[in-house]
Parts: C-alpha cells; sequence; structure tokens
C-alpha cells in the first residue's frame, strides 16, 4: 500500500507564474489536509478536503491560493501569481475518516518545495 | 486564542539518558493529542496518540503523559539512542474538530 504522494518535490518558480501542488493520498482514505511549513517552523494548516467538497479552508490565503480534490484523481493546491513569501514546504497528509472521529492519524507526505525566485 | 507552544530550543541529550519534551496548550479542551516525529526534509511521522481520558501511553521506548488539568503534554524517550535525534511536533485537534493544529516542534538531538 503505497504512501502519500506527492509531486513534484522540488518546484521552481519565478515571481508572478503558477504553482500546482499535487497529491495523491493514501488508497482508502478520502480526507486530505494541506499544510505549508517555513524553515524552522511548524505546520500551518490551510485547508482540509474531502471529494469534491472543501470542508475548512480557514487556514488558506484568500487570494492567490485555491485547492480541490476531484471526484478522480490527485487533489491539487494551486498558487496563481506566486511571490518570494510563498517559498516553502508544502505538505498533504490524508487520513481515512476525519479529524472529527477523534482517533484518525494523518500520514504524511513527503512534501513539495517551492522556490519563487 | 488557542495556542500550542512547544520549547523552540533544541535539547541536547547524551546516548542512553531519557529524553522529555514539554506541549503545552491555552484555551483549548481537546478530546485528544498526537506527537509526530519530522526528520529534515520529510514529512511528519505518526507516533502515539493520548486521549483526554488517558493520563498515561507507551509504546517502546516512548512515554507520553497527558494532564488535562495543567493543560501539557510530555513525551519521554527513554535509553535515547542518536537514531531519535529529530524535530518533535505535538497536535491537538481543535476546537472546531475539523483540523489539527501542529505545535512549532522542539528539535532533539542525542549525541554519542
Amino acid at each position: 500500500n503505497a504512501g502519500v504522494m506527492q509531486n513534484p518535490r522540488h518546484l521552481v518558480r519565478r515571481r508572478g507564474q503558477e504553482a500546482r501542488l499535487r497529491c495523491s493520498p493514501m488508497k482508502g482514505h478520502s480526507h486530505v489536509y494541506w499544510y505549508r511549513q517555513l524553515p524552522e517552523e511548524g505546520l500551518k494548516f490551510m485547508v482540509y478536503l474531502q471529494k469534491e467538497n472543501i470542508i475548512d479552508e480557514s487556514g488558506m490565503p484568500k487570494e492567490r491560493f485555491s485547492a480541490e480534490f476531484p471526484k478522480e484523481g490527485p487533489s491539487i493546491l494551486r498558487i496563481q501569481q506566486v511571490v518570494r513569501g510563498d517559498s516553502a514546504a508544502y505538505f498533504c497528509a490524508s487520513s481515512p475518516s476525519g479529524t472529527s472521529f477523534g482517533t484518525d492519524t494523518q500520514y504524511f507526505g513527503p512534501g513539495t518545495r517551492l522556490t519563487v525566485l | 486564542s488557542q495556542k500550542i507552544e512547544q520549547n523552540s530550543e533544541a535539547l541536547n541529550i547524551q546516548e542512553g539518558k531519557t529524553a522529555t519534551l514539554t506541549c503545552n496548550y491555552t484555551n483549548y479542551s481537546p478530546a485528544y493529542l498526537q506527537w509526530y516525529r519530522q526528520d529534515p526534509g520529510r514529512g511528519p511521522v505518526f507516533l502515539l496518540l493520548i486521549r483526554e481520558n488517558e493520563k498515561e501511553k507507551r509504546k517502546e521506548r516512548l512515554k507520553v503523559t497527558f494532564d488535562t488539568t495543567l493543560k501539557q503534554s510530555l513525551f519521554h524517550i527513554t535509553a535515547s539512542q542518536p537514531a531519535d535525534s529529530a524535530t518533535y511536533l505535538c497536535a491537538l485537534e481543535d476546537s472546531s474538530a475539523s483540523k489539527i493544529i501542529f505545535g512549532s516542534g522542539t528539535r532533539l538531538s542525542i549525541r554519542p
């Protein structure tokens, strides 16, 4: 059973370009979470999605950032018109039944390291 | 506001000793608390979950305590080894129960 897959592992973009990060959850997991981690800092929650639904996007910047988890295919985190401050590691995690069930742990992918030049 | 605090200073421990990491939280009443390990350049890996009605949880050389009165969890690694060197994160379900909030982590170094 493959773990959470993220690609690309490293992404370099120039200011103003779009960054598209992909996350394939573990098999059987229907809940996906995206986090951002700056150097020497903890994980900051961005968004929580189930298939075709955004459950909680309270950690997502209001502009330029969007996320989706379609019925088929990976979850996508999209950052439009990137700026240098977007440079960070972006982690995706998945769980089988969501945090509200109280005992679900999250399985993390290896992350995508975004560098904005 | 809800806050999770971990000691931001790195912890250096001699091999064989017990390492103890602290996680404090405020303005929360979490139903459970989790601990994760993160190695450089990698995603966090789940270690242990402890519920609010559990005082202590053990897994091999790991022990976690959860004091809901003090609003604190302690994470212990006994007989520490250099391979235990990593950053350790505590995480709580937030009050909306829709997401997990992570502490900023404590970097642990075990010297031979």
